[in-house]
Parts: C-alpha cells; sequence; structure tokens
C-alpha cells in the first residue's frame, strides 16, 4: 500500500515569499491533517478535513496559511506571506474516519526554512 | 481544545533496564491516546494505541496503561535497546479528531 506522498521535501525561501506544498494521501482515507512540527516540539494541529470538508482549523494562522482539498482527495497548504517562525516541518497525514479505525498515517514531511 | 502535556522531556537508560513516559490530557471526552515513534529526520510512526474503553494494552516489549479517572496515560518499555533510542511523542484525540500531541521525550538508550 502506498502511503502518503508530500512535495516538496525541502524548501527554502526568503521571508515574505510564498511557498505551497502538496499532499496525496493514502487510497481510500477519507480524513487529512495538516500538522506544523517546530525543531524540538511536538506536532501542532493546522487543519483536519473530511472530504473536501474543514472539521476544525481552530490553530491555524488565517492571516497567513491556507488550505485547500477541493476534490477530496489531495491537498495543497499555502503560506503567503512567510515569516521566520513558520521554519518547520509541515507533515501531511490521513487516516479512515468513524469510530474503531484510529490510525493516523504520516507522511515524510516538507521541511520549510524561511531566512 | 484538548491540552497534552508529557514529561520527562529528556530520558536516558541503561540498556535492559525499563523506560516510563508519562502523559496526561485535559479534555475528559478524549477517548483514543496512541503513541508515536519519530527518529531524527523521520516521519513519526504508530508503535501502540489504546483506547478508553481498555486500562492497559501490551505489543512484546511495549505497553501502554490509561488511567481515565486521573486522565493520564503512560509508556512502558522494557528490556530497551539501542534501537529504541528516538523521541516519543504521546497523543489524545476524540476519535481522530483534533488530536493533539504531547511536546515528546526524547528517549536515548546507552549500550
Amino acid at each position: 500500500e502506498a502511503g502518503v506522498a508530500q512535495s516538496p521535501r525541502y524548501k527554502i525561501i526568503e521571508k515574505r515569499q510564498s511557498v505551497a506544498f502538496w499532499c496525496n494521501p493514502i487510497s481510500g482515507h477519507a480524513t487529512l491533517y495538516w500538522y506544523q512540527q517546530i525543531l524540538g516540539q511536538g506536532p501542532k494541529l493546522l487543519i483536519q478535513f473530511q472530504n473536501n470538508g474543514v472539521v476544525d482549523d481552530s490553530q491555524l494562522p488565517k492571516d497567513r496559511f491556507s488550505a485547500e482539498r477541493l476534490k477530496g482527495v489531495d491537498s495543497t497548504l499555502k503560506i503567503q506571506p512567510a515569516k521566520l517562525e513558520d521554519s518547520a516541518v509541515y507533515l501531511c497525514a490521513s487516516s479512515v474516519p468513524g469510530t474503531g479505525r484510529h490510525t493516523i498515517y504520516f507522511g515524510e514531511g516538507s521541511w520549510l526554512t524561511v531566512v | 481544545g484538548e491540552n497534552v502535556e508529557q514529561h520527562p522531556s529528556t530520558l536516558s537508560v541503561q540498556e535492559g533496564d525499563s523506560a516510563v513516559i508519562k502523559c496526561t490530557y485535559s479534555d475528559s471526552a478524549s477517548n483514543y491516546f496512541p503513541w508515536y515513534k519519530q527518529e531524527l529526520g523521520k516521519r513519526p510512526q504508530l508503535i501502540i494505541d489504546i483506547r478508553s474503553n481498555v486500562g492497559e494494552k501490551k505489543d512484546q516489549r511495549i505497553a501502554v496503561t490509561l488511567n481515565k479517572t486521573a486522565k493520564h496515560f503512560s509508556l512502558h518499555i522494557t528490556e530497551t535497546q539501542p534501537e529504541d533510542s528516538a523521541v516519543y511523542f504521546c497523543a489524545a484525540s476524540k476519535d481522530n479528531n483534533d488530536m493533539r500531541f504531547g511536546a515528546g521525550t526524547r528517549l536515548t538508550v546507552k549500550p
């Protein structure tokens, strides 16, 4: 079974520039998550989708971050304009929704450095 | 939302000894508690999980215990090996919604 695919793996941008990350979840996984993991910290949930609807985006800095999952499959996370504190690994994850089957599978992450 | 606290932040043990990592959570509605292992530069990977209708679960050298009344859960690793060295994260959620992670424990197993 193919895992969660993310691209690009690494990105270096200057502050105030924009960047976009792409994620393709495991086939059949209706729930998709974007997490931000700053070095030395635990993953922080930015946004959770179920199909193409947003379940939770309470921790997404909406003035600069946006995410979409238009067709309920792959997703894009955008940052515009980037700040130095946005340097982190952006982890996409997916799972099968509903009770009883909870495992969340993570992608390898997109490493962002803002200089 | 849920708040998960994890300790210790670092843990060093001798090979063969046991390691225990503890987490507390704030939302009594949370019913799913996974533990993830993350090696340097790699993705977090699920190693064990427990649901709120179970008090303990074991898988070979790792076990997790849950105390719903006190809202805390723990990871136990017995007979530690150098390859157990990694960062371990606990998490809590209601089903799979709004899963919140602890800050992580860096475990070092000395040969």
